[in-house]
């Protein structure tokens, strides 16, 4: 099993329709988390981190349970630009080290 | 305002070749990684280092050297290519210690061992 786990998809709605992103992880030594977005053929790049508290940026929500080990990602009135593989991450261990999911695959339709 | 310099873009070895991978960063990081990105496996970590001399081996080690001679420079090796090693290269650097939001990555390397 691996330690970051995330429905592969890919996610096919409509635009402006609200999408929701799941991750689990199974190390409670985890200590922080991210949500990461990558396009066709490029480097990974810093969506949001996510706070226990849950924090929101414009469209965008995620959510911290750690005591059910788990996180999410809501993505409102989705936009065809929204289209990408959706990466959760986690930083674990004394050298910090970034844990991946392998990703969720988002296609926004017109 | 180069960020992380990767190179080359994209590669085609014959199987038993030796190539590196170069990895420039100049934003005076202390840890710098090597990821391998294959379809359905997300990024795994091949090597990373947390310092000028200092190098540590992340998951999937096994054909690749690297080395740390300077903050700036990162190179991968890999000694004796396989088609297994067919995948995406990244390269990365942050500053050490709790900081997987502040992560920068190279533009990725495409490696193809036939």
């Amino acid at each position: 099993r691996k330690e970051v786990e995330q429905d592969p998809g890919p996610f096919n709605v409509p635009e402006g329709a609200t999408v929701a992103f799941n991750c689990t992880y199974s190390n409670s030594a985890s200590q922080s988390f991210f949500w990461y977005r990558q396009d066709c053929r490029k480097e990974p790049k810093l969506l949001m981190s996510v706070y226990s508290s849950g924090n929101e940026d414009g469209r965008f929500t995620a959510q911290l349970n750690r005591a059910s080990q788990y996180i999410s990602l809501l993505i409102r009135d989705s936009k065809l630009s929204d289209s990408a593989t959706y990466l959760c991450v986690s930083l674990r261990g004394s050298n910090y080290q970034l844990i991946w999911g392998a990703g969720t695959k988002l296609i926004i339709k017109p | 305002n180069a960020g992380v310099t990767q190179t080359p873009k994209f590669q085609v070895l014959k199987t038993g070749q030796s190539m590196t991978l170069q990895c420039a960063q100049d934003m005076n990081h202390e840890y710098m990684s090597w990821y391998r990105q294959d379809p359905g496996m997300g990024l795994r970590l091949i090597h990373y280092s947390v310092g000028a001399g200092i190098t540590d081996q992340g998951e999937v080690p096994n054909g690749y050297n690297v080395s740390r001679s300077t903050t700036e420079d990162f190179p991968l090796r890999l000694l004796s290519a396989a088609p297994s090693q067919t995948s995406v290269y990244f390269c990365a650097s942050r500053p050490q210690g709790r900081t997987g939001n502040t992560i920068y990555f190279g533009e990725g390397s495409w490696l193809t061992v036939v």
